[in-house]
């Protein structure tokens, strides 16, 4: 079974410092790993996504992560916070590679980050 | 442009009541999913659908129905059999076996359902 633990459900940074949110998963299986930003009240928006391809994975709006399979992480980082950064960050994975990842996919508890100004 | 409707988007029940939650999709994907989100237990899936008239159960599903018997619609029943209804829904979608195989998901603006 797959499991993803996202360390801190709340992370509070400075306007411009740096961000990272952490991931850590388990699977049986090499994983595709993904980030989703959620603002209130809305859905899902997808920041990036790791297949096996390049290990450091560029996203939208500056953000970026890097999947190490020796340390089982996909954490997330954004060199300078802005304040329109504030939302709901959900880590995911998905390793039913052999039915095409339709199963859908495993979500952390997401991680509140908070921007202070 | 192309993507995922559920409505309403608020929605208010009494005990005791059913209530259908509307999610139609006109990206031509194959698979479609509910999940219900809760402050702090991130998402859990309550059912899916790989195709037409099948669907499999999720993590959560006692207390909700679905059907699907167009590829565009997956909506999702909450019965009074659910013993605490109150929550965020969110339908999503993706390509399924027929696509890319990433199991990308893509998300509606969700429901949320408050029971009186």
């Amino acid at each position: 079974a797959q499991s993803v633990t996202q360390l801190g459900s709340h992370v509070s940074v400075s306007e411009g410092a740096l961000v990272l949110l952490r991931c850590n998963y388990s699977s049986s299986v090499p994983p595709y790993l993904f980030w989703y930003v959620q603002y209130p009240n809305q859905g899902l928006q997808l920041l990036l996504k790791y297949t096996s391809a390049a290990t450091l994975v560029k996203g939208i709006n500056g953000f970026e992560a890097e999947f190490k399979k020796s340390e089982t992480s996909f954490h997330l980082t954004k060199p300078s916070a802005h304040m329109s950064d504030a939302a709901e960050y959900f880590c995911a994975v998905s390793d039913s590679v052999g039915t095409g990842g339709a199963d859908g996919l495993t979500f952390g508890k997401g991680t509140h980050l908070i921007i202070q100004p | 442009d192309g993507g995922i409707t559920q409505s309403p988007k608020y929605l208010f029940r009494k005990e005791g009541q059913n209530v259908t939650l509307s999610c139609e999709q006109n990206l031509n994907h194959d698979a479609m999913y509910w999940y219900r989100q809760d402050p702090g237990q991130g998402l859990r899936l309550i059912y899916y659908s790989q195709i037409v008239n099948d669907f499999q159960k999720g993590d959560i599903a006692e207390g909700y129905s679905v059907s699907r018997e167009k590829k565009e619609s997956f909506p999702l029943t909450v019965t009074s059999a659910q013993k605490n209804p109150t929550a965020f829904y969110l339908c999503a979608s993706s390509t399924g076996t027929s696509g890319s195989g990433s199991g990308e998901l893509f998300f509606g603006e969700g429901s949320r359902l408050t029971v009186l």
